[in-house]
């Protein structure tokens, strides 16, 4: 199976402040055939159902606000929020479809400092 | 906008199997979507347990697979999920979520809101 590992476990940003998210996965999710890397980022609120913020590593789903970003290839991801706002905060979580199982991180805390 | 919503019988007791159902509205289970079926641990990660794709094939994690069965009712336009033997452990949030595949097989763009399913004995 593909581990996925986030750091930090958790997070406490200022206000208006860039928050990074990294994630690092056991194998490469960069498929060479379409040369897109099979990676997920999803926002998670209490009581709330994850929600899909980024995929492909970098391409931001419909309607999330473009202080979201996504980068890396092949092992090494990173999620940044470019300027924090107070609706930001929740768990974060990387994840891999290159192949079954899909796994996750273990989801990082964003928190306001 | 498609929507799904989880629903089941409540707690159950260890060794029984756990049954959930996933209705769908807003598209057809039919469609192009895989109907994905994941859980979350009490204040823990998330983790997949398996797939059905639109044309009924399957793919369970190995890690539950000899207990898993994934199904899906086109005449009710839903998809459930059987656990068999479950334990304490097997106590979780459940979700269902639909994978259309314009985002990559394997991206979940909808999700239920989940249901807490408890084993006790």
């Amino acid at each position: 199976d593909f581990v996925m590992t986030q750091s930090p476990d958790s997070l406490a940003v200022s206000l208006g402040e860039r928050a990074t998210i990294n994630c690092k996965s056991s194998q490469s999710v960069l498929y060479s055939s379409n040369n897109q890397n099979y990676l997920t980022w999803y926002q998670q609120k209490p009581g709330q159902p994850p929600k899909l913020l980024i995929y492909w590593a970098s391409t931001r789903e419909s309607g999330v606000p473009d202080r979201f970003s996504g980068s890396g290839s092949g092992t090494d991801f990173t999620l940044t929020i470019s300027s924090l706002q107070a609706e930001d905060v929740a768990v974060y979580y990387c994840q891999q479809y290159y192949a079954t199982p899909y796994t996750f991180g273990q989801g990082t805390k964003l928190e306001i400092k | 906008q498609v929507q799904l919503q989880e629903s089941g019988p409540g707690p159950v007791k260890t060794s029984q199997t756990l049954s959930l159902t996933c209705t769908v509205s807003g598209a057809s289970i039919s469609s192009g979507y895989n109907w994905n079926w994941l859980r979350q641990h009490p204040g823990k990660g998330l983790e997949w347990i398996g797939y059905i794709s639109n044309s009924g094939s399957t793919i369970y994690n190995p890690s539950l697979r000899s207990r898993v069965t994934i199904s899906v009712d086109t005449s009710k336009n839903h998809f459930s999920l059987s656990l068999s033997s479950v334990t304490a452990a097997d106590t979780a949030v459940y979700y269902c979520a639909g994978d259309n595949g314009a985002s990559g097989v394997g991206s979940f763009d909808y999700w239920g809101q989940g249901t807490l399913v408890t084993v006790s004995s």
